[in-house]
């Protein structure tokens, strides 16, 4: 079985641009956490997807980031326009129900030029 | 807020050691998650427990609900264990993630 798959795996922009990153949950789990990661430190929450609706969205800076789950599968997040201090780790995670044992994707690092 | 410390942050052990990591949180919980992630590498799921002890391979996970306290132990170390042990409470539909324990196995 396929685990979370995530894309790009690596991406350099320049501040000021716009970044996307893509995540697809593995089959059949409802539940799909983004999570930015710094060096040195645990991942920290930016939205959870309960199928299509984000159900936690308190510590995603919304003037900047979005998302979207669109039919509940995969799922796009976006920052626009990206800053220097937005260089992190940007983790996928996915499980069959919120609390449940969560599969990490590879992540997407990001550098901010 | 539940706050998640975990100790050492550190770790450096020679290959065959008994290793503990520890992980406190400040609130009561549903369930503590154990995780392993590799230098460059995604994050694993090692364990998730909300009572008594878990068991696979050479990984121990216990938990103490009084005492709001989880222990990692790993037996025989072995370089392959080099690695983040981040350990995550579960508890009013929230995750809260400690900082990690970096621990190196020398051969």
């Amino acid at each position: 079985e396929a685990g979370v798959v995530q894309s790009p795996r690596y991406k350099i922009i320049e501040k000021k641009q716009p970044v996307a990153f893509w995540c697809n949950p593995i089959s059949g789990h409802n539940t799909l956490y983004w999570y930015r990661q710094n060096l040195g430190q645990g991942p920290e929450l930016l939205i959870r997807y309960e199928n299509e609706e984000a159900v936690d969205d308190s510590q995603l800076p919304k003037d900047r980031f979005s998302a979207e789950r669109l039919k509940g599968v995969d799922s796009t997040l976006k920052i626009q326009p990206a800053e220097l201090g937005d260089s992190a780790v940007y983790l996928c995670a996915s499980s069959f129900f919120v609390g449940n044992e969560q599969f990490f994707g590879p992540g997407t690092r990001l550098t901010v030029l | 807020k539940n706050e998640v410390e975990q100790s050492p942050q550190n770790l450096t052990a020679q290959e065959g050691e008994f290793i503990t990591i520890n992980c406190s949180y400040s609130v009561g919980i549903s369930a503590l998650h154990w995780l392993q992630q590799h230098p460059g590498g995604g994050i694993v799921s090692l364990f998730m427990l909300s009572s008594g002890k878990k068991k696979h391979g050479r990984l121990i996970a216990t938990i103490n609900i009084q005492e709001k306290h989880s222990s990692l132990h790993i037996t025989a170390s072995h370089p392959r264990d080099s690695a983040v042990y981040i350990c995550a409470s579960y508890g009013g539909n929230q995750f809260y993630f400690g900082t990690g324990t970096s621990l190196t196995v020398i051969p």
